[in-house]
């Protein structure tokens, strides 16, 4: 069975930063881009970025580039997201997803809340 | 960015009467490749978003032959054939073709 498993969430201070971690594991997770997207409270679903299997090539949402970094480690079948510079509009859940095939998602975590306020 | 504008953003559902979302892109879906990357995704309260339909038109394996997909280029609909209660929920259109991924605003589906 697919699992994906994020942690990590917290509150966080305006210019603080924090990394997330996704755990995956029912699946060859090496074999698959993996993905994060975000909802704030009350709000729709924001695409952030997605990785390739190794980690190589990386896309990202405008509004985090340059602060957010996606990175993976095969052998821990771990997804990471690193947060910088995070601002009170980065409040949200934070899901991983897993990318099945080019343009989608199957698989979701059950998402980690990140609260930025002071 | 690609906007996708759903329509209706609240939808009063009679159980056991069809219902059907749009969703509209400001541009065409049609990846150079010659396909179209247009899924979509419901999400009821508290959980996370489940995918329903990809490819425009392609079923996830366990979801219920009421629910179909259909559209081309910018205009795509998702059909209910016979609304039941566990379909409540928000539903979300999201194209996977142009960079950045992007989603419509969410359709609420309620039983009247």
């Amino acid at each position: 069975e697919v699992q994906l498993v994020e942690s990590g969430g917290a509150l966080v201070q305006p210019g603080g930063s924090l990394r997330l971690s996704c755990a995956a594991s029912g699946f060859t997770f090496s074999l698959y881009w993996m993905s994060w997207v975000r909802q704030a409270p009350g709000k729709g679903l924001e695409w952030v970025g997605n990785t390739d299997e190794e980690g190589t090539d990386k896309y990202y949402v405008d509004s985090v580039k340059g602060r957010f970094t996606i990175s993976r480690d095969n052998a821990r079948n771990s997804l990471y997201l690193q947060m910088g510079s995070l601002r009170a509009e980065d409040t949200a859940v934070y899901y991983c997803a897993r990318n099945d095939a080019p343009g989608t998602v199957d698989y979701w975590g059950q998402g980690t809340l990140v609260t930025v306020s002071s | 960015d690609v906007v996708l504008t759903q329509s209706p953003l609240s939808l009063p559902v009679t159980l056991g009467q069809p219902a059907s979302i749009s969703c509209r892109s400001s541009q065409s879906l049609v990846h150079s490749n010659g396909n179209n990357y247009f899924n979509w995704f419901h999400q009821r309260p508290g959980q996370s978003p489940r995918r329903l339909i990809y490819r425009i038109s392609d079923r996830d394996s366990g979801v219920p032959d009421r629910f179909s997909g259909s559209g081309s280029g910018i205009d795509f609909t998702l059909k209910i054939s016979r609304v039941e209660a566990d379909d409540v929920g928000i539903y979300y259109c999201m194209q996977g073709t142009h960079w950045p991924w992007t989603f419509g605003q969410g359709t609420k589906v309620e039983i009247k």
